[in-house]
């Protein structure tokens, strides 16, 4: 099955700093690369994701590059803002399965 | 998501006990999932169902059931509940385009 590590575990960054979590994964075969987060007491949410034939995507504060090549794609926040804090996953797509593989998720706190 | 809903919120039992999660969904969607969560991990596959007569094992299905009432319902049981399976459970559902939309969970205690 797919192997998925994220990177870092724990991130914290002052209000207004960009944030960066990476993600890699083993399936070559992947198409589908989404983040997702998770507030507290919530069920997770699709924030951005990104297909394989794109190799970056921006949504205002937020974008997702893509590395097919290198097996790994990250999730970018810049101007971070106190509610940006919440636990992020990645959760890329296991081929043929039609589902997701969820990372063990970054924890951001948005310092003040 | 207000459109998935989960019943129980919070479920406290005993060892041995048979227990059943319920999912409802007004999204239209034809694929569910069950998820567990354990703390400061991620979320682990249970069952899945593409439509009614489909049920598909997760990663970690040993100790559960499902069933798929109608497109709109799935139901998580734990036929004799053990301690290890004190988790916050999930329920998600989506459609052909692969985004998930997640419900807002069950709390479940097994004493």
């Amino acid at each position: 099955g797919e192997n998925v590590e994220q990177h870092p575990s724990t991130l914290s960054v002052q209000e207004g700093d960009s944030a960066v979590i990476k993600c890699t994964y083993s399936d070559s075969a992947s198409n589908y690369f989404p983040w997702y987060k998770q507030e507290l007491g919530k069920g997770p949410q699709l924030i951005i994701d990104i297909r394989s034939n794109v190799g970056e995507k921006k949504d205002q504060r937020i974008a997702v590059t893509l590395n097919k090549t290198a097996k790994h794609f990250s999730l970018h926040i810049t101007e971070t803002q106190p509610e940006d804090s919440a636990v992020y996953f990645c959760a890329p797509d296991q081929t043929g399965a039609n589902n997701l593989f969820f990372g063990t998720g970054t924890r951001l706190t948005v310092i003040p | 998501d207000a459109d998935v809903t989960q019943t129980p919120r919070n479920r406290i039992t005993k060892t041995g006990k048979r227990i059943m999660l319920e999912c409802s969904q007004t999204k239209g969607h034809d694929r569910m999932y069950w998820y567990r969560q354990d703390p400061g991990l991620g979320l682990q596959l249970i069952y899945y169902s593409f439509d009614v007569k489909d049920i598909n094992k997760g990663e970690i299905s040993d100790g559960y059931s499902v069933s798929r009432q109608a497109q709109a319902k799935f139901s998580l049981s734990l036929e004799s509940a053990i301690p290890n399976q004190t988790a916050l459970y999930f329920c998600a559902t989506s459609d052909s385009t692969e985004t998930q939309y997640f419900g807002p969970g069950t709390r479940l205690l097994v004493l």
